[in-house]
Order: structure tokens, then C-alpha cells, then sequence
């Protein structure tokens, strides 16, 4: 039961141009979103979040998107940089009992690669 | 601060061997997290803590066991390796934002 699905194994994108990745969810008790970058040999490092109560969340060249309508999130990079080729991974926690904290459900990652 | 230190690095095990993946954070976070990360597969939950004596299953509990003597320390062990078990295992503190992961420990059981 994958409750956080990332359906493209991986993307590739020209430097400059905009990197879009997507991520779905089907428990509708998740309210807290989260987006981690991970390299090779390291563990994943959070990169920007959104609450279930906003639709959109920006930081720098990374914005967070939000339609929990149809449960769905993306991240988009704009603009692209070598830099950010690395495997991205989508997170959903429930902040059941009203803590700050959760247990947090991870989508399968997508490899993006950004090419000079 | 060194934030969320793992050791080892690599092991290899054999069959029905039996190790300690230690995992130590110097953030004072009270909730810890271990996480198994198979290929091409997102991270699982194998338990947490939220804070010192208190640890509870996640989703991939067997074959591992931990304890949380001090809100510094969360190690996990695993009793009888096997195959099943190999993986890259993660540790990880929380914060209100979001989580840091240690730089993992990549087991193999042979």
C-alpha cells in the first residue's frame, strides 16, 4: 500500500530551464508535506515543506505546490543548476494528536539530472 | 555541531550474525528515527523514539530491536541477519520542520 507514489523514476532537464517533479498521495489524514534531496552516499537533506492549509510555499529557486483537491504536490526548480542533479524525495507526515511531530511516509524518489 | 553521526559506514554480515548500527545526534531532539532504504524504493520507518526509555514499532519492524537509554543515543540492532536485511539504514532526528538524516550505514548480509 504506497500511500506517497512518485511515478517518474527520473528526469532530465537543460541548465536554466524549469524541473518539475511530482508527487501523489492517497491518506487523506496527511497535513504536513515535505521535499528531500539526496546525493550519492549521503543521507537526505529537507529541502522546503508546505502545510496542508496553503497551496503554495516558496524558497529561493524551489517552490512547493499544493492541489489537495485532487491530492497531488510538485516541486518546481527554477532555474535549473547542475548542482541540483540529485534523487528527490516526496514525504507526507499526519499530525495525529495535534504534536509538531510524525512518522513520515516517503515516495519512491526521482532521480533528476541537470545537464550543462 | 556534528548533527546526526552514524557508524559504520559499511559492514557485511553473514547469515545469522548479529550487530549494533549506532547512531548518536548533539541537537538534544527528543524525537529519533531508523529508516532502511532498499534500491530504487523510498525510505521505510523501522522505529522511533520520542525521547529517552520510550520507542515504539514503524513500519518494517522485524528483525530489528532498539532502545533509547539517553536522548543522545538510538541504536538498532539486528539479532539474526539475513539477506532481507540488506540495505542502507538512516538514522534521523526531528525537528518542528522536518527531519535530519545521518549519512547512513550501507549493510550487506551475505
Amino acid at each position: 500500500d504506497q500511500q506517497v507514489k512518485q511515478n517518474s523514476p527520473s528526469l532530465s532537464v537543460q541548465e536554466g530551464r524549469i524541473s518539475i517533479l511530482n508527487c501523489d498521495y492517497t491518506n487523506s489524514m496527511f497535513d504536513y508535506f515535505l521535499w528531500y534531496k539526496k546525493y550519492p552516499a549521503e543521507g537526505p537533506t529537507f529541502l522546503i515543506s508546505i502545510s496542508s492549509i496553503k497551496d503554495k510555499n516558496e524558497d529561493g529557486r524551489f517552490t512547493v505546490f499544493l492541489n489537495k483537491s485532487a491530492k497531488h504536490l510538485s516541486l518546481h526548480i527554477v532555474p535549473s543548476q547542475p548542482g541540483d542533479s540529485a534523487v528527490y524525495f516526496c514525504a507526507a507526515r499526519s499530525h495525529a494528536g495535534g504534536t509538531s511531530y510524525g512518522k513520515l511516509t516517503f515516495g519512491q524518489g526521482t532521480i533528476l539530472t541537470v545537464h550543462p | 555541531n556534528a548533527g546526526v553521526t552514524q557508524t559504520p559506514k559499511f559492514r557485511i554480515l553473514k547469515i545469522g550474525q548479529s550487530m549494533t548500527l549506532q547512531c548518536t545526534q548533539d541537537m538534544n531532539h527528543n524525537y529519533m528515527y531508523w529508516y532502511r532504504q532498499d534500491p530504487g524504493m523510498g525510505l521505510k520507518l523501522i522505529y522511533y523514539s520520542v525521547g529517552a526509555g520510550i520507542t515504539d514499532k514503524g513500519e518494517v519492524p522485524n528483525g530489528y530491536n532498539v532502545s533509547r537509554s539517553t536522548t543522545e543515543d538510538f541504536p538498532l540492532r539486528l539479532e539474526l541477519a539475513a539477506p532481507s536485511q540488506t540495505s542502507v539504514y538512516f538514522c534521523a532526528s526531528s525537528y518542528p520542520k522536518g527531519e535530519f538524516f545521518g549519512p547512513g550505514t550501507r549493510l550487506t548480509v551475505l
